[in-house]
């Protein structure tokens, strides 16, 4: 099983400032990496998929980079309902599976 | 706009049968380029993928080594919904679970379209 570990646990930062969250693969997954936002209460929202596509409707400030083993997800510039838990996600293809990285809180500073 | 919306009891007893259902509008169960998904999420397992079932000429499921013993998802074409049932459940498979469309045509290999989560505890 392909296991995603995510960095850093937590993340504290002000409104306006630049969010770096990073997501390191066991092994390559080629470009098969996507990115979720999850509010308390809420289902996980997409943002990013194949590594840097945009998911519909997600504001330009969201951006994915990386291939292989090494992912970054970039918030250009923080808006106060940017601050949540973030998860990254792969896909295998044989055995077919999904594994999810354990979350990056991002706090308010 | 795709929407799913689950429905199930939120409360199983141990050794009985977990079962949640997941309705689609706005899609196809059907659909030739989507896949159907059962999530949890626990504070202990964070986020895990349980399985998926999907319609390429023929019906596929592909389930999580962890309960692959255990799950069986299946589509329901005369009502566009698909299910969850997970047999001999234990504490350990209390979480919130949800369902959730990979529409390879629209995200990749992602789950852009969520169930609203249905908090499920296995408890006497």
């Amino acid at each position: 099983e392909i296991v995603l570990t995510q960095s850093p646990a937590t993340l504290s930062l002000s409104p306006g400032e630049r969010a770096t969250l990073s997501c390191r693969a066991s092994q390559s997954v080629s470009s098969y990496l996507a990115w979720y936002q999850q509010k308390p209460g809420q289902a996980p929202r997409l943002l990013i998929y194949d590594a840097s596509n945009r998911a519909t409707g997600i504001p330009a400030r969201f951006s994915g980079s990386g291939s292989g083993t090494d992912f970054t997800l970039t918030i250009s510039s923080l808006e106060p309902e940017d601050f949540a838990v973030y998860y990254c996600q792969q896909r295998s293809n044989w055995p077919p599976a999904y594994t999810f990285g354990q979350g990056t809180k991002l706090e308010i500073k | 706009q795709v929407q799913l919306q689950q429905s199930g009891p939120g409360l199983v007893k141990p050794s009985q049968t977990l079962s949640l259902t997941c309705a689609i509008s706005g899609d196809s169960v059907s659909s030739n380029s989507a896949a159907w998904n059962w999530i949890r999420q626990s504070p202990s397992r964070g986020l895990e993928w349980l399985g998926r079932t999907y319609y390429r000429s023929k019906w596929y499921n592909d389930y999580a080594v962890s309960v692959k013993s255990r799950i069986t998802i299946n589509p329901d074409t005369s009502k566009n919904q698909f299910s969850l049932q997970l047999n001999s459940v234990t504490p350990e498979d209390t979480a919130v679970y949800y369902c959730a469309r990979d529409e390879v045509a629209v995200a990749g290999h992602a789950f852009d379209i969520w169930g609203q989560g249905t908090m499920v505890t296995v408890s006497s």
